[in-house]
């Protein structure tokens, strides 16, 4: 199965943790890893981490990245009225050569 | 400061042809694989095309090969997509992506809408 799954939505209460999968196969995420992006509404994609939990300079630690076989997860934790944006793994795929974004998973902060 | 910048984008017929442009700053950018990343109205995120410092390494999305070229100009910090025989599934923001472990800056957008 190509591409990776993301559930839609995910909602949670402010100062809560909301914990994001991304779903692939051992030719990406298994293999590669996956990075993590935002993108809030009007903005380009900006990255969170890669190689599964490195954040770039300036990215908070409360988002915190992890991946268990073909399935990474990003945890953001005391959730903001910022952090309502989507959210989008990628990774490469060795099977396919090309580079995989999920669907995307609307965060919502209520 | 890394700055990217795209332009080229708009209106374009069923059948007709845009070159979109992005130009950068801030880093040594024939350092750096780039790459080309659409997204439809309202949809998600969408890889498009990459290519590789020397420029002769380029890797294209089923949906847009034999279509779209991608290119760069090393001395003009300048990265390119020609877009070929476009449809209204072209229709979508086109972002220019550095790499560097993923896609760790981006530009701001190009629209590019396709219709009669």
């Amino acid at each position: 199965q190509a591409g990776l799954t993301q559930p839609p939505s995910v909602s949670k209460g402010l100062r809560q943790t909301a914990t994001l999968t991304c779903t692939g196969n051992n030719n990406n995420v298994g293999n590669q890893g996956a990075a993590w992006l935002q993108q809030r509404q009007g903005h380009p994609p900006k990255l969170l981490s890669y190689k599964n939990n490195d954040r770039p300079s300036g990215i908070s630690e409360r988002f915190s990245a992890s991946r268990s076989g073909n399935t990474a997860s990003l945890t953001i934790s005391g959730l903001q009225p910022e952090d309502e944006a989507d959210y989008y793994c990628s990774a490469w795929d060795s099977s396919l050569s090309t580079w995989l974004f999920g669907g995307g998973t609307k965060l919502t902060v209520l | 400061e890394v700055q990217l910048v795209e332009s080229g984008g708009g209106l374009v017929q069923p059948g007709g042809s845009l070159r979109l442009s992005c130009a950068v700053s801030g880093f040594t950018f024939s350092s750096y694989c780039m790459h080309w990343v659409r997204q439809p109205p309202g949809k998600g995120l969408v890889w498009v095309s990459r290519i590789c410092s020397d420029g002769t390494t380029t890797t294209y999305a089923d949906s847009v090969k034999g279509r779209f070229t991608i290119s760069r100009d090393n001395a003009k910090n300048t990265l390119y997509l020609q877009m070929n025989s476009l449809t209204a599934e072209d229709t979508a923001v086109y972002y220019c992506a550095r790499e560097q472990m993923s896609f760790d800056y981006w530009g701001q957008g190009t629209l590019v809408t396709v219709s009669s």
